[in-house]
Formats: structure tokens, C-alpha cells, sequence
């Protein structure tokens, strides 16, 4: 049974461009979150998206911030336009529906790095 | 909005010693969770408590979630080489229905064990 599976684990881009981050939930886990870390802190929450919906996006940057989880296929986190700032470790963790559905499990991350 | 303090910050221990780390809500919770991190890796869940002055024991180390459900505490006995990493705790609220939301982490401990 695999796990969080997040690609790239290593991004590189330059100001100004995009990054896509993808994420694939754990088998049968219908529910995905999106974390931000920053060196030396701890994870701050971004967005909570559910097959096509997104639940709570409290934690995501108004601008050049963007986040889907469509019917097929894997999570995406899209940022455009890039900053220094948004270099940070980015981690996706998914939770399944129902009463477990507080323990989430958290990919490998993927650290973009922004020069 | 919801605000978790953990502290304290870093904790350097001989081997043997003992360690503890303190979680502090502003508001009252549905559960608490506890999670490790090794340097360079992603957060592992170790535990989640729910029940107002709950404990539990994982071999050496021990959980508390106090009685108000506003704070927690993980204490590790005797800790080891292997201990190294960053504690978390990370609360969470019911989102709604039989779903839960986002993890509000606290800053995180930062356990170096010297042999």
C-alpha cells in the first residue's frame, strides 16, 4: 500500500516562473492538505481540498497561490510567478473520509528552491 | 485564529536524560497530535489524543492531553541517540459533520541528544 507520493521532491526555478507541485493521496484517502514549512519552523497550513472541492483555503497566499484536486488524477499546487520567499518545503498529506479521518500522513515533501 | 505555542524551542540532553516538551492552545480542541521529525524528512505521526486528561504510553515515551483539551505534553524517558529530531504538536477542530480540518502545528521542539 504506498503512501503520499509528491513530485518533484527537488524544484529549482527562477523568480518569476511557476511551480507545480503534485501530490497522490494514499489509496482510498479522499481528502488532501497542503503544508508549508520554512526553515527551522514548524508547518503552516495552507489549503484542504476534497475530489473536486476545495473546503478550507484559509492558509493560502491571495495572490499567485492556486490549488486543485480534480476527479482524476493528483492534487496540484500551483504557484506562479515565484518568489525567494516561496522557497520553502512544501508537504501534502491526505486523511481518509469518515470517523479516521483525523489522522493525516504526510508525503516526502518537496523543496523548492527559488534563485 | 487558532494559535498552538510549543515550547521550548531547543532541548539539548545527555543520553539518559530525560526530555519534555509543552503544547499550548488558545482555543479548546477536538484532538492533539503528536509528530516527529528527522532532519531532512517529513513529519511521522506518533500519536493522537482526544479524551480530556488523557495518557498514553509509547515505550518511553509518554502523551498527556490536559483536561480543559487547551494543552499537552510529550515526555520522553532516558532518551537515546535516536530520539534526534524535531517534536511537533499539531491541534485540530472539527471541520464539520464527521470530517476533520486542518492541523494548526506549534513551532516545534528541537531534541539533540549528545552520546
Amino acid at each position: 500500500n504506498a503512501g503520499v507520493m509528491q513530485n518533484p521532491r527537488h524544484l529549482v526555478r527562477r523568480r518569476g516562473q511557476e511551480a507545480r507541485l503534485r501530490c497522490s493521496p494514499m489509496k482510498g484517502h479522499s481528502h488532501v492538505y497542503w503544508y508549508r514549512q520554512l526553515p527551522e519552523e514548524g508547518l503552516k497550513f495552507m489549503v484542504y481540498l476534497q475530489k473536486e472541492n476545495i473546503i478550507d483555503e484559509s492558509g493560502m497566499p491571495k495572490e499567485r497561490f492556486s490549488a486543485e484536486f480534480p476527479k482524476e488524477g493528483p492534487s496540484i499546487l500551483r504557484i506562479q510567478q515565484v518568489v525567494r520567499g516561496d522557497s520553502a518545503a512544501y508537504f501534502c498529506a491526505s486523511s481518509a473520509p469518515g470517523p479516521s479521518s483525523y489522522e493525516q500522513y504526510f508525503g516526502p515533501g518537496t523543496r523548492l528552491t527559488v534563485t | 485564529g487558532q494559535q498552538v505555542m510549543q515550547i521550548p524551542q531547543y532541548q539539548h540532553v545527555q543520553e539518559g536524560e530525560d526530555f519534555t516538551t509543552y503544547c499550548n492552545s488558545s482555543t479548546t480542541l477536538s484532538n492533539i497530535q503528536w509528530y516527529k521529525q528527522r532532519p531532512g524528512g517529513h513529519p511521522v505521526f506518533l500519536i493522537q489524543l482526544v479524551k480530556s486528561g488523557e495518557v498514553k504510553k509509547q515505550k518511553r515515551l509518554t502523551f498527556q492531553f490536559g483536561e480543559a483539551k487547551k494543552n499537552s505534553s510529550l515526555h520522553i524517558t532516558a532518551t537515546q541517540t535516536t530520539d534526534v529530531g524535531t517534536y511537533f504538536c499539531a491541534g485540530q477542530l472539527r471541520a464539520g459533520g464527521t470530517s476533520y480540518g486542518k492541523l494548526t502545528f506549534g513551532q516545534g521542539t528541537i531534541l539533540t541528544v549528545h552520546p
